[in-house]
Order: C-alpha cells, then sequence, then structure tokens
C-alpha cells in the first residue's frame, strides 16, 4: 500500500500569510492520481485539487498544488480567516487508496 | 443539484451487520466510482470501498471479508452491508462520487460528498 505522510501536523500562522503543505509518498505517485481535501470542523471534507495541480470547481486560485514522483506540495497564497481547517492529500495510484494523516493550519 | 444522502447508521453491538445507503441526486450513481470513506472519532480518513462503473468492488484489508459494497441503479443508491462490526468500525461513514471523466481525460478524485452518518460499535 502506497503511505503517504504529510507534514506539518500542525501549521500556525496568521491571516495573510502563505501556507505550503507537504505530502510524500512511499512510492512514486503518477501526477493524475493526486488530491487534497479540506475539512472544516463538523463539516464533511471538500475537494480543493485534483490531478496533483487543477483546481476542484468553486475553488479560489489562492489555493495551488505541485508536485511529482513522490513529494507533493499544497499551497494557500494568502491565508484567509475559513481556510484555517484540516487538509488531507489522497493517492490513486493503487488501490487500497490512501489518505494521509492530515495537516491542520490554525491561527497563530 | 448533485447531492448525496447517507443513512442507516447507529449503535449496534459487536458482532452485528449493519447496511448503510446512499442516496444520489443529480447524477446517475451508475456513471461514476462510488466510495465509502469513514473518519473514527478525532481521526483521519480511511478510504473503505469502491464500486467501478462495471460493477467491480474493492476493499480496504482492514473491511475485506466483513463488508460488501453494491449498487441499486433503479434507485440511484450505493449501499455498504457490514457485517461482523467491530469496535475499530466506529466512524462516520461517508459515501462519496469520484470526478470520473472530465473532458477526453478520467480523473480520479471524490469530488461530492454526504454529509456522513455515523456507526458507533458499543
Amino acid at each position: 500500500e502506497v503511505v503517504l505522510t504529510q507534514s506539518p501536523g500542525t501549521l500556525s500562522l496568521s491571516p495573510g500569510e502563505r501556507a505550503t503543505l507537504s505530502c510524500r509518498a512511499s512510492q512514486t505517485v503518477g501526477s493524475n492520481y493526486l488530491a487534497w481535501y479540506q475539512q472544516r470542523p463538523g463539516q464533511a471534507p471538500r475537494l480543493l485539487i485534483y490531478g496533483t495541480s487543477s483546481r476542484a470547481s468553486g475553488i479560489p486560485d489562492r489555493f495551488s498544488g505541485s508536485g511529482s514522483g513522490t513529494a507533493f506540495t499544497l499551497t494557500i497564497s494568502r491565508l484567509e480567516t475559513e481556510d484555517f481547517a484540516v487538509y488531507f492529500c489522497q493517492q490513486y495510484n493503487m488501490v487500497p487508496w490512501t489518505f494521509g494523516q492530515g495537516t491542520k493550519v490554525d491561527i497563530k | 443539484e448533485v447531492q448525496l444522502v447517507e443513512s442507516g447508521g447507529g449503535l449496534v453491538q459487536p458482532g452485528t451487520s449493519l447496511r448503510l445507503s446512499c442516496a444520489g441526486s443529480g447524477f446517475n450513481v451508475g456513471r461514476h466510482y462510488m466510495n465509502w470513506v469513514r473518519q473514527a472519532p478525532g481521526k483521519g480518513l480511511e478510504w473503505v470501498s469502491v464500486i467501478y462503473t462495471d460493477g467491480s468492488p474493492y476493499y480496504a484489508d482492514s473491511v475485506k471479508g466483513r463488508f460488501t459494497i453494491s449498487r441499486d441503479n433503479s434507485k440511484n443508491t450505493v449501499f455498504l452491508h457490514m457485517n461482523s462490526l467491530r469496535g475499530e468500525d466506529t466512524a462516520v461513514y461517508y459515501c462519496t462520487r469520484d470526478l470520473g471523466w472530465v473532458g477526453e481525460s478520467f480523473k480520479y478524485a471524490m469530488d461530492v460528498w454526504g454529509q456522513g452518518t455515523a456507526v458507533t460499535v458499543s
């Protein structure tokens, strides 16, 4: 199984700052097979990024994804209040599809 | 509006069974990969099962042999039959839709999520 390791576990930042979240895979993941999700407290996750770098419908352009192979990044260019949440990466390279353990972005 | 609504969760004893339902609206569940993803209290996300458009099912090792995913196209509904439930199956269970075809490319990501249904095994 592909193990995804996200870092850091918690990122404490202020509104307006840049957030950089990392997702490392235990083996190569094709660029079409990496997605990112945001989960706010008490809500279901929502899709942010698919195919490593494509924004899902309705996602603002301050969210961007990049990476290849075993190293992927989600960047939030300028944090807004509603962006303080937990973020998960997910791979579709092989079954079982797996998620990272999550990075919590909280207010400093 | 594209939507998924789960139902069927509850409090059950270890060793018993439960069936979760996921009703789709605004789209055809038979034309998308459909998944179940669960989240234990205070924990991260765990993929549980998928049913492909051709009906092929796949499972996480943690539920293989105990859970069965199925689909009723006439009701536009996906099911998760859960047998021999254990305490570690306690979680909120989300039904999700895979993105599928975007133009001429097949894309892999869960673009629609239900609100979740809670299962407690105790």
